[in-house]
């Protein structure tokens, strides 16, 4: 079974500032990775991915996540971020020979003016 | 439009009253899944089914059902629900299992009283 942790329930930030936003991993066998955003009221999407290849994956919204094997970690970053980035971004994990998804408990970023 | 709709968005019941949520896509897609969030501890998976006639637990299975008799559409029922089922419902959908972005319908949010 995969497990993921992310270790920051909290992000406030400053408005042009860069963030980066924790998570770590854990399984025994290869995984894909995810990075989904979840404005207030509404679904979660997709933000990133990493299945396989380059380490360094970028997605929508100026997003980029770096995969690191040795560490078990996939932190999100933005290099600078704006007041339409508040929202709760969940990582997730699936084994790649399975159809479950485990998600962690949320990162709520906070963008201040 | 491609979507995930779910009905009813809002519901308040009481305890021991069936009811079901529905769920249906529109993109022909095999995986299907039902989540519940809950504050602090993100989404965690109850059911999926990788395609029709084929469904399977998640992490937190009990006091649900669900059934796959056609391929968009993915209904959870409760047959007795309990208030520690209130909570936000998310139903996603995927082209497969593994590396595929899920789609997430709205969000149900159930109070059960």
């Amino acid at each position: 079974a995969q497990s993921v942790t992310q270790l920051d329930s909290q992000v406030p930030v400053f408005e042009e500032a860069p963030v980066e936003l924790r998570c770590n991993y854990s399984s025994s066998v290869s995984v894909y990775l995810f990075w989904y955003v979840q404005y207030p009221n509404q679904g979660l999407q997709l933000l990133l991915k990493y299945l396989s290849g380059s380490t360094l994956v970028k997605g929508i919204n100026g997003f980029e996540a770096e995969f690191n094997k040795s560490q078990t970690s996939f932190h999100l970053r933005k290099p600078s971020v704006h007041i339409s980035d508040t929202a709760e971004y969940f990582c997730a994990v699936s084994a790649a020979s399975e159809g479950q998804l485990t998600f962690g408990s949320g990162t709520q970023l906070t963008v201040l003016p | 439009e491609a979507q995930v709709t779910q009905n009813p968005r809002y519901l308040i019941t009481v305890t021991g009253k069936k009811l079901t949520v529905t769920c249906s896509q529109n993109m022909n897609h095999e995986y299907m899944s039902w989540y519940r969030q809950d504050p602090g501890l993100g989404l965690r998976q109850i059911y999926y089914s990788m395609n029709v006639e084929v469904t399977d637990k998640g992490d937190v299975p009990e006091g649900y059902k669900v059934s796959r008799k056609e391929k968009r559409n993915f209904p959870l029922i409760l047959e007795s629900p309990s208030p520690n089922q209130t909570s936000l419902y998310f139903c996603a959908s995927s082209a497969r299992q593994g590396g595929h972005e899920q789609f997430f319908g709205p969000g149900t949010r159930l109070t059960v009283l």
